[in-house]
């Protein structure tokens, strides 16, 4: 089952503007990944951040996490039309399991 | 990072076959995992595949319909059977290294049962 929803389900943005993409989950975790789906294909790892950590950036991208509201957010910053894709969050939930719980995905898409 | 290979990538099977999706890694991981993704859903957990022991399944999921090996450390596969359109989907194979936490996807098998 899924851990939790993101928001938007889907996001449409010109080229140029940032992208905010929002993730909630349910249960305590160890950290939190975000990855990046194009159409059909399998999926690329963007970034984790780890329960304590509040803020990490990579990039163009940046993810917030506040493990008190059990959520976090992904940045996307001057987007470009190659970013257009599906975003998940995963969860690793503290469980010992070590599988991602993921989340329902947003999809961006950017216009040229 | 570890680099993950599925074959078949894409394949059309017909109502009732089974088909046998293969995963290789390229380095050794700790952990497998296989998960469906259906038609513009997000992934879900089938099965942790667990090296020379019979695979840990999640709630829905049967090891008579999808049977999983695990003959080694960089090799799993997962078996569809008796199929039906219902299973039409992106079946993902994943693995964990025991240096870190990051879980790697390999491309995905796109199955459409017809």
């Amino acid at each position: 089952s899924q851990q939790g929803e993101e928001d938007p389900q889907a996001l449409s943005i010109q080229e140029g503007e940032n992208a905010t993409m929002n993730c909630s989950y349910k249960t305590s975790i160890n950290n939190l990944q975000w990855y990046r789906q194009n159409s059909g294909r399998g999926l690329v790892h963007l970034i984790l951040i780890r329960s304590n950590e509040r803020e990490k950036h990579s990039g163009r991208l940046r993810v917030t996490l506040d493990t008190s509201k059990k959520s976090s957010s992904l940045l996307i910053t001057a987007s470009r039309a190659a970013d257009t894709a599906s975003y998940f969050c995963a969860t690793d939930q503290d469980t010992g399991r070590r599988a991602l719980t993921f989340g329902s995905g947003t999809r961006l898409q950017v216009q040229p | 990072s570890a680099v993950i290979s599925q074959k078949p990538s894409r394949d059309i099977c017909q109502r009732g076959t089974s088909l046998t999706i293969q995963c290789q890694v390229d380095s050794q991981v700790t952990m497998m995992f296989w998960y469906r993704q259906q038609p513009g859903q997000s992934l879900t957990l089938i099965a942790t595949a667990n090296q020379g022991s019979e695979a840990t399944y999640e709630s829905g999921f049967v090891i008579d319909k999808f049977p999983i090996s695990r003959p080694n450390l960089t090799f799993s596969t997962l078996t569809v059977s008796n199929m039906s359109p219902e299973d039409s989907s992106i079946y993902l194979c994943s693995g964990t290294g025991s240096s870190g936490n990051t879980i790697y996807f390999g491309e995905g098998s796109w199955l459409t049962v017809v």
